[in-house]
């Protein structure tokens, strides 16, 4: 079984472009969660979808970012336009419905802001 | 709100030897879920293990074992004759047992952990 699959692993963009990261849930899993670590912070919660919809949407910093999860499959997040404070190593994760113990975790996308 | 703490941003252990990661979080809740995940470089964050609050009994996988205390709000993870795959950031996560609104998970700043051979 394929795990949560992340691209672009590493992505160098200067401030006020854009970037759209990616990410492919485990197939099946209606939860998809997006996170975010700051160089030496902890990882955030940025918002959680079941299936398309947007179940918690709490951690999103700024509107600035933007999260899509087309037809409950893969699901995008867009930053634009990008500045300095949002780089960082931004994290995938899907779960079954009605899974208490694991999310399942991508290898990330780092995102550098120049 | 919850937080999860750790405080030892580094950690080295010589090969065979044991290790204890500290894990200290906060929460009003009775119910809830611990977990230690571990990060290898460049590679996908993997469950190494969970603890379920109501539950006394430390949890323990093969080498990798927890000292839950409860009272303390204490979660620490040992690993036991420490081998070179065991080298990575360890990250500490708390999870409400709230299903309704607790599908967060709240994790720590991690612990990188070095393997001496």
């Amino acid at each position: 079984e394929a795990g949560v699959t992340q691209f672009p692993s590493h992505s160098v963009i200067e401030k006020g472009q854009t970037v759209t990261l990616r990410c492919d849930p485990i197939s099946g899993h209606d939860n998809l969660y997006w996170y975010r670590r700051v160089m030496g912070k902890e990882i955030k919660f940025l918002l959680h979808f079941v299936k398309e919809s947007k179940q918690d949407e709490s951690g999103m910093p700024n509107n600035r970012f933007l999260a899509e999860r087309t037809g409950g499959t893969y699901s995008t997040l867009k930053v634009q336009p990008a500045e300095l404070e949002d780089s960082g190593v931004y994290f995938c994760a899907s779960s079954q419905e009605g899974n208490r113990y694991e999310q399942f975790f991508g290898p990330g996308t780092r995102l550098t802001v120049l | 709100a919850q937080t999860v703490t750790q405080s030892q941003p580094e950690m080295s252990v010589q090969e065979a030897e044991t290790v204890t990661l500290s894990c200290t979080y906060d929460t009003s809740e009775s119910d809830y879920y611990l977990f230690w995940y571990k990060q290898p470089p460049s590679r996908q964050m993997i469950l190494v293990i969970r603890q379920e609050a109501y539950k006394q009994q430390n949890a323990t996988e093969n080498r990798f074992s927890v000292n839950f205390q409860k009272a303390a709000k204490s979660f620490s993870l040992k690993i036991s004759d420490s081998q070179l795959g065991d080298a990575a950031m360890y990250f500490c996560a708390y999870r409400s047992g709230v299903l309704k609104t607790g599908n967060q998970f709240y994790f720590g700043t991690g612990t990188s952990l070095t393997v001496i051979p």
